[in-house]
């Protein structure tokens, strides 16, 4: 498809488990962001890569929280052992570049449709 | 990035305009004005962005304050797919990676 891709759409688990979220960007896009939002908010970043090189993971909120991107393209978000407060919609976005510079400035971010988790 | 500023919840009537407003006193020189809005179930989507002078596109107009200080997002004939939140981010080239999201302005449109 021609836009980024994420499933599963909705994610149930029980409370210890470990879930895995796909995300397909944009064929060639650079940049790939995941996001968390909870009900009523804004998204809150969480990580970003470059190709297959995550450059900043400063948002991530525990150790739990796992994100990769072997061969540049698909990632996945990992989080072990769900606790109650990970349940959120996980939103990916990807951007076709990811220099320095000016991307940052005018680059638009793409997103998914996003995975409901909800951790019981 | 600057920090915005915009009206929790907004209310118009279809095919009537609507003036979204942002406040971002604390804008750099260098800082472009981005607007994103997400419809429901949906991620965030793509409005608009500028840096100095008003932009249209055919979704929307981006009015910019002389003194950078405000903004507003212009929807010329809003329809009830308009409903949706929208987002008045800043970006800086030596800035946050991705979008820093506030709780933006949810937009009621009324039949």
């Amino acid at each position: 498809g021609a836009g980024v891709s994420q499933s599963p759409r909705y994610k149930v688990a029980k409370r210890g488990q470990d879930v895995a979220l796909r995300c397909d960007p944009i064929s060639g896009h650079v940049s790939l962001f995941w996001y968390q939002q909870a009900l009523g908010q804004g998204p809150e970043f969480l990580t970003y890569f470059q190709n297959e090189a995550q450059l900043d993971k400063s948002g991530l909120p525990s150790d739990r929280f796992f994100a990769e991107r072997p061969e540049g393209s698909v990632s996945t978000l990992k989080i072990q052992r769900t606790q109650q407060e990970d349940s959120a919609v996980y939103l990916c976005a990807s951007s076709r570049e990811g220099s320095a510079g000016d991307w940052r400035t005018n680059e638009k971010l793409f997103f998914g449709s996003g995975t409901q988790l909800s951790v019981l | 990035d600057a920090k915005t500023t915009q009206p929790n919840s907004m209310e118009s009537n279809e095919e009537e305009p609507v003036h979204l407003p942002c406040n971002h006193s604390t804008i750099s020189g260098t800082d472009y004005i981005h607007w994103y809005r997400q419809l429901p179930s949906q991620g965030p989507e793509y409005v608009i962005h500028g840096l100095t002078s008003n932009v249209n596109n055919r979704m929307a107009s981006l009015a910019i304050a002389e003194d950078r200080k405000s903004s507003t997002l212009i929807l010329h004939r809003a329809t009830l797919r308009d409903a949706a939140v929208y987002y008045c981010i800043l970006r800086s080239r030596g800035g946050a990676d991705g979008l820093t999201f506030g709780k933006g302005t949810h937009l009621i449109i009324q039949p």
